[in-house]
């Protein structure tokens, strides 16, 4: 399978900064990558679309000045939570869409976890 | 919009056991149907998947099953071993443009030894 990096893994911030999350496709130009959050023993839930030169797809409910994404290069998209307060404290997670070959397939970075005090 | 629903939300079985986990889609218009394996504290890994062309695929102790009538899939792990305990999620998607998966509630798979 495709490698996906995320970085950081864990992340500790006071409330009212903002943290950055990158999330990277190592082997892979991915146009397309997602932005998910999961709760303690629950599903992911999709935020966003993070689409490669052009605008993030938000989802329902989710605030878009909140959640600040950029896919600047087909390798690269970043989540940043402005203004972090603790009810963001979460596991967030990325994945990139893989095309190559024909195939259609989203591989996950290994999340990050942010804790806001 | 879509909604997928799965269960159970929680199985135990015994070592070498079958297991199956049953999701059911909302969006006839969805047309692949990925299986995710996530293990405590790790990323989702794709196990399995099935596309809506396809009824049953299968890859060495796991299956899936499709019925677009009836907008149900399922996940089949025979000969259950320690390791494969984890939380199990489904999915589905409308393929482009958006390509976006609605994740299942999951399912943690408890195998004893």
């Amino acid at each position: 399978g495709a490698v996906v990096s995320q970085h950081p893994s864990r992340v500790i911030c006071k409330s009212g900064t903002s943290v950055k999350i990158e999330c990277r496709s190592l082997d892979f130009q991915a146009t397309t990558m997602f932005w998910y959050r999961q709760f303690p023993k629950q599903s992911l839930m999709l935020m966003a679309t993070s689409n490669e030169g052009s605008k993030a797809t938000y989802e329902q409910g989710v605030e878009k000045d909140k959640f600040l994404i950029n896919h600047a290069s087909l390798t690269l998209s970043t989540l940043t939570v402005t203004s972090a307060h603790p009810e963001d404290s979460s596991f967030y997670i990325c994945s990139a869409r893989d095309v190559r070959g024909g195939k259609n397939i989203q591989y996950f970075g290994a999340g990050t976890r942010l804790s806001v005090l | 919009g879509e909604n997928v629903e799965q269960h159970p939300s929680t199985l135990s079985v015994q070592e070498g056991d079958s297991a199956v986990i049953k999701c059911t889609y909302s969006d006839s218009a969805s047309n692949y149907f990925p299986w995710y394996k996530q293990e405590l504290g790790k990323r989702p890994q794709l196990i399995i998947d099935i596309r809506s062309n396809v009824g049953e695929k299968k890859d060495q102790r796991i299956a899936v099953t499709l019925n677009k009538t009836a907008k149900h899939f399922s996940l089949h792990i025979t000969e259950t071993q320690p390791e494969d305990s984890a939380v199990y999620f489904c999915a589905a998607s409308k393929g482009p443009p958006t390509d976006k998966l609605i994740f299942g509630t999951g399912t943690r798979l408890q195998v004893f030894p």
